[in-house]
């Protein structure tokens, strides 16, 4: 067990619609980083939190944004979901962001836009 | 542009026998080079990881072979075992502290 919680597991939702991915990270990393995962694409970097603040921005979209909350939970919001979207969204964490620092990857949220 | 290239995509392999998966990178600035396993369900964990002082990295059964000219790194894994059949990523991390990650390798070994 990482230490690092998502939720849900599994979220089903149909297009135009708009989802929450929430994250917990471990107790003590002040550090959260969102990654899509889907089969052609690998693991794709979204953002990165840092104590509440947006430290690093990958390839997110416009229609997704993220925030990360005083108690160092995150969500991830993604809106007017469209079939490409479906993939797995994982959440890391890690203590401070650091350059080689490790990261403790959550089991993800599986979501299926039909 | 795909910073960190990925191969094989897939692998299969014999009990006991040597799994290698390579990855190459472009940019010269990088200067961690971590592996993940990732288990169906779960995400992916930290292996083993190396900087590029070191040419080679060995942890057990697992072992990173870089070459810093080529601009290539390794992952070995010696006496492959059922339970090492898992997804493995290659990455790199430069001083922005975000890896990237290759596309993946599923390694399956059969008994």
């Amino acid at each position: 067990d990482s230490g690092v919680t998502q939720t849900p597991k599994h979220l089903i939702t149909a297009t135009g619609q708009r989802v929450t991915l929430r994250c917990s990270p471990r107790s003590g990393d002040l550090s959260v980083y969102w990654y899509q995962q889907s089969l052609d694409q690998g693991l794709q970097f979204l953002i990165q939190y840092y104590n509440g603040e947006e430290r690093a921005k990958g390839n997110i979209l416009e229609r997704f944004s993220a925030q990360q909350f005083p108690d160092l939970h995150s969500e991830l919001n993604l809106s007017s979901l469209e079939l490409g979207d479906s993939a797995l969204y994982f959440c890391a964490s890690s203590e401070a962001g650091r350059r080689g620092e490790k990261l403790f990857f959550g089991s993800g949220t599986q979501l299926s836009v039909l | 542009q795909q910073q960190v290239k990925q191969s094989p995509q897939s692998l299969i392999v014999q009990k006991g026998g040597i799994s290698i998966i390579n990855c190459a990178y472009e940019n010269t600035a990088f200067d961690y080079f971590p592996w993940y396993q990732q288990f169906p369900g779960k995400g992916p964990a930290l292996l083993i990881a190396i900087r590029p002082d070191v040419s080679e990295k060995k942890e057990g059964r697992f072992t990173i072979s870089f070459n810093k000219s080529a601009k290539q790194f390794s992952l070995h894994i010696m006496d492959s075992q059922p339970g090492d059949s898992a997804t493995y990523f290659c990455a790199a991390s430069r001083g922005s502290y975000i890896p990237t990650f290759g596309r993946g390798t599923s390694l399956i070994v059969h008994p």
